[in-house]
């Protein structure tokens, strides 16, 4: 299947200072990338779809500023973390799809801890 | 936000019974798919089913899909204990993009040797 890399694996960083976690859609074009946030022993909750060449679209109650998205490229999408705080500690995951209807791939995920 | 529920939240069995965990979600979909989730580590993509299918086989695995009732079932048949793990259904919506997935709550799997 299609690999979608994601790199950090961990991060632990300072309170109040920014993290980018990078998504890679390795043999394949991703036009658009999702980000997801899971917190310990629950579910997948879906932050925002980004998409390449414009602004991503944040869900409702995801702040913006916080989360800065940015697709670039056909492969590449990140995520900064903006003046992270112990509350932003979480497991962060990107997916993408090859093509409409198919399955989505995710990468590893990204363990961030804010200290 | 969460399209459903997955019951039940967490299930023990010992190697070589069967795993039922099911789904249910309250809107329209295009695609129902089931993920599986080793601790602390990145999802797997076990099945995808669509809204006209009924049910599809890869395996040991089984899901079926029931429309008119908003949900679907996972089985996982003479369970081992590499499947010990978190299993997540997720449905894409046809008002979405393709690929984005709404989660359902999880199911947490244990097989014992």
């Amino acid at each position: 299947g299609a690999v979608v890399s994601q790199h950090p694996s961990r991060v632990i960083c300072k309170s109040g200072t920014s993290v980018k976690i990078e998504c890679r859609s390795l043999d394949f074009q991703a036009t658009t990338m999702f980000w997801y946030r899971q917190f310990p022993k629950k579910s997948l909750m879906l932050m925002a779809t980004s998409n390449e060449g414009s602004k991503a679209t944040y869900e409702q109650g995801v702040e913006k500023d916080k989360f800065l998205i940015n697709h670039a490229s056909l492969t590449l999408s990140t995520l900064t973390v903006t003046s992270a705080h112990p509350e932003d500690s979480s497991f962060y995951i990107c997916s993408a799809s090859t093509e409409v209807g198919t399955e989505a791939f995710f990468g590893q995920g990204t363990r961030l801890t804010v200290v | 936000s969460q399209q459903g529920e997955e019951d039940p939240q967490a299930l023990s069995i010992q190697e070589g019974e069967n795993a039922t965990m099911n789904c249910s979600y309250k809107t329209s979909i295009n695609n129902l798919q089931w993920y599986r989730q080793n601790s602390g580590r990145g999802l797997v993509h076990l099945i995808l089913i669509r809204s006209n299918e009924r049910e599809k086989h890869s395996g040991r695995l089984r899901v079926t899909l029931d429309t008119s009732k908003k949900s679907s079932s996972l089985l996982i048949t003479a369970s081992r204990a590499a499947d010990t793990a978190s299993y997540f259904c997720a449905t894409n919506n046809p008002t979405d993009s393709w690929g984005k997935l709404q989660f359902g709550a999880g199911t947490q799997v244990v097989v014992t040797p």
